[in-house]
């Protein structure tokens, strides 16, 4: 496996379950991210993790839940969703190198949630 | 506040045409980022160019070239002789210098598509 890998690729889902996205990086990079794209809409961050510690909550509600328990992994629990969080969940890594403004992404394919 | 615009929704050109992808920015750091990502239909993004503020330089890689005008706050990104391999979703992102979250302002991407 290289670069960064998205499970499931996609998934539906009812508005009272209980599923988990997952990400794994094989980058060695120190942090990872959680972006939100939906149809018509800019990219949104929702969360970073640099060295496992969460840096950044981009005001998301808390039906989403992150957990990061290595640099190598990220996971966004989701409970009690909407309709209006279907959307492409797409995980990124990066290397933090003191200028994160100059951090290059490198994105998972992405996890394409629906929800009923 | 930071913004990133891309008003280009959709450009459909013929194969060996060339084709311009309009970016225009703002923000109020004298420092920052510019990014060019491209999601072909496998979802991923794929960095492109990463340029920073002090540097106006045009660059070019290949049939890619990058427009960078601070005067006018504009990132553009030309292809050359395009190719049906070109046809994907093109994004412009900002990032403020110290930006401790890595936090990347997305345009909304122009979806490009080369047809043979």
């Amino acid at each position: 496996e290289t670069g960064v890998t998205q499970t499931p690729r996609h998934l539906v889902m009812g508005m009272t379950n209980k599923k988990s996205l997952k990400c794994e990086q094989h980058l060695g990079h120190n942090a990872m991210y959680w972006y939100k794209q939906s149809a018509k809409k800019p990219l949104e961050l929702m969360f970073v993790y640099n060295f496992k510690e969460q840096t950044e909550n981009n005001s998301v509600p808390s039906r989403f839940s992150p957990e990061c328990p290595n640099s190598s992994h990220l996971f966004l629990h989701l409970h009690t969703l909407q309709p209006e969080d279907s959307a492409l969940y797409l995980c990124a890594s990066s290397q933090d190198g003191g200028t994160a403004g100059a951090n290059v992404l490198t994105f998972g394919a992405g996890s394409r949630l629906t929800v009923l | 506040a930071q913004k990133v615009t891309q008003a280009q929704t959709e450009i459909s050109v013929v194969e060996k045409e060339d084709v311009t992808l309009d970016c225009v920015y703002e923000t109020r750091d004298t420092t920052y980022y510019l990014f060019w990502y491209k999601q072909p239909p496998s979802g991923e993004l794929v960095f492109l160019i990463r340029r920073n503020s002090f540097d106006e330089q045009n660059e070019i890689s290949g049939r890619y070239s990058w427009n960078f005008q601070k005067s006018t706050s504009s990132f553009n990104f030309t292809i050359t002789a395009s190719q049906v391999v070109d046809s994907a979703v093109y994004f412009c992102a900002l990032s403020e210098w110290y930006n401790q979250g890595g936090k990347l302002i997305f345009g909304q991407g122009t979806e490009l598509s080369v047809k043979p």
